[in-house]
Order: C-alpha cells, then structure tokens, then sequence
C-alpha cells in the first residue's frame, strides 16, 4: 500500500488565509523532507524536518515521528503559493526518497 | 553554487524509438537518483547510485531502461523502444551523505 498518504488532496484558499496540510506515513522515517511543485515545475525544498517544529517564512512544520505524521502549516497564503505541496520521507539514512501523492493548492484573490 | 541540471528539457517520441536524458548533479554530491514522475502523481524510483555503483535498480523497467554513472559525477538515463506508458517526467536529484535532496527541473516525456 501507500508508504506516505497525504490530505487533503486538493485545497482552495481565499488569499490571506491559512492552511494545514498533512502527512502521515506508515513506516518508520528517519528523514522527512516537504517539497514546493509549480505547475509543470521541478520540486523545489521547503523544509527538512524529521522531528519536532521548524520555522521558515510563512511555512511551520511539525514532526511527530512515534505518530508517523507530519503537517505544514501555510499562514496567511498568496496566489503565489498556489502548486502542489509533497512530502517524502527517508524510511534509512542516506537511501531513497518515497513520495506522497502531493496536495494540490490553489489560492484565488 | 550551480545546482542540478538536466537535459533536455522536453521530448516526444512515437512508440519504439529511443531517448537518452542527461542529469549533472551539484559538484560533490555523492549519490545520484532518477525519478520518474507520472501526470498528478509523486516521483518514484527507479534508480539510485551512490559513486558510480548502484544501490537501487530494483524498480527499473530492465528490459527497456538502464542508466550508468560511470565516473560518479554525470549520469545518463536512457530508454529503448519507448511506450506510451512511459510518458512522465523524469527527473534527476542529488544527495551529498543523506542530507536534504535537491531536484533538477526534470525532463518531460511524451511518447505518441
């Protein structure tokens, strides 16, 4: 089955509001990467984080890595955020890579 | 510092031709992996190399695909006798010693 499960899959804002995306994986992870991806764009890194709450920007991740879960947290969006959101976890130090199926996020004006 | 690059950046085929992609990974980066990433779907692996050994092929078509990295820098992805079915990005990241990924800007495939 899917190593990572991610929710919603699609997402609509207003422009200023907040959003909480999920993920939740089903092995253990020792590293959890979250992932930005425009429309026919390459995946560019948000934030790594494999336990705990990091910080940068507008985005906020929590890891909790007994509960296999981790969110992102989105505060007040942009237009600009709009694109798909994905969450990969390492389930051994230094290996490969296994991906969810991403979150589609559109926010309008 | 210059960071992935791929190339090319788009490519069609009919059914049974053949295509090669080019992935140049950040200088110093040890490992090296493909992805292949379907329409509305998250990248998986097909191939991971740690130097110029592989790690991880158990997920390449080996009847159709192969990829080499022969000095440990460079790396080429090729396809023979392509399907519609193949039609994804592919997409190249590298890796220095387990830390974070980084990904280049992937290389569309359309097979006719």
């Amino acid at each position: 089955g899917q190593q990572v499960q991610q929710s919603p899959a699609s997402l609509v804002l207003q422009e200023g509001e907040n959003a909480e995306l999920q993920c939740n994986f089903s092995s253990t992870a020792t590293q959890l990467q979250w992932f930005y991806q425009s429309p026919g764009g390459s995946l560019v890194s948000l934030l790594s984080n494999p336990s705990g709450t990091k910080h940068t920007g507008r985005l906020t991740s929590t890891t909790v890595t007994k509960e296999r879960r981790s969110s992102l947290h989105i505060s007040s969006s942009q237009t600009t955020d709009s694109g798909t959101y994905l969450c990969a976890i390492d389930r051994n130090s230094g290996t490969y890579q296994r991906f969810g199926t991403g979150t589609k996020l559109q926010v309008v004006p | 510092e210059a960071g992935v690059t791929q190339s090319p950046r788009y490519a069609v085929l009919q059914e049974g031709q053949a295509v090669s992609f080019w992935c140049d990974p950040i200088s110093g980066h040890d490992t090296l992996y493909w992805y292949q990433q379907p329409r509305d779907q998250g990248p998986q692996l097909l191939v991971y190399f740690r130097d110029e050994a592989v790690i991880d092929n158990s997920q390449l078509p080996s009847d159709r695909f192969s990829a080499v990295r022969p000095k440990g820098t460079n790396s080429t992805l090729k396809i023979q006798s392509a399907k519609q079915g193949d039609t994804a990005t592919y997409l190249c990241a590298s890796r220095d010693r387990g830390r974070e990924q980084y990904f280049g800007p992937g290389t569309r495939l359309t097979v006719l």
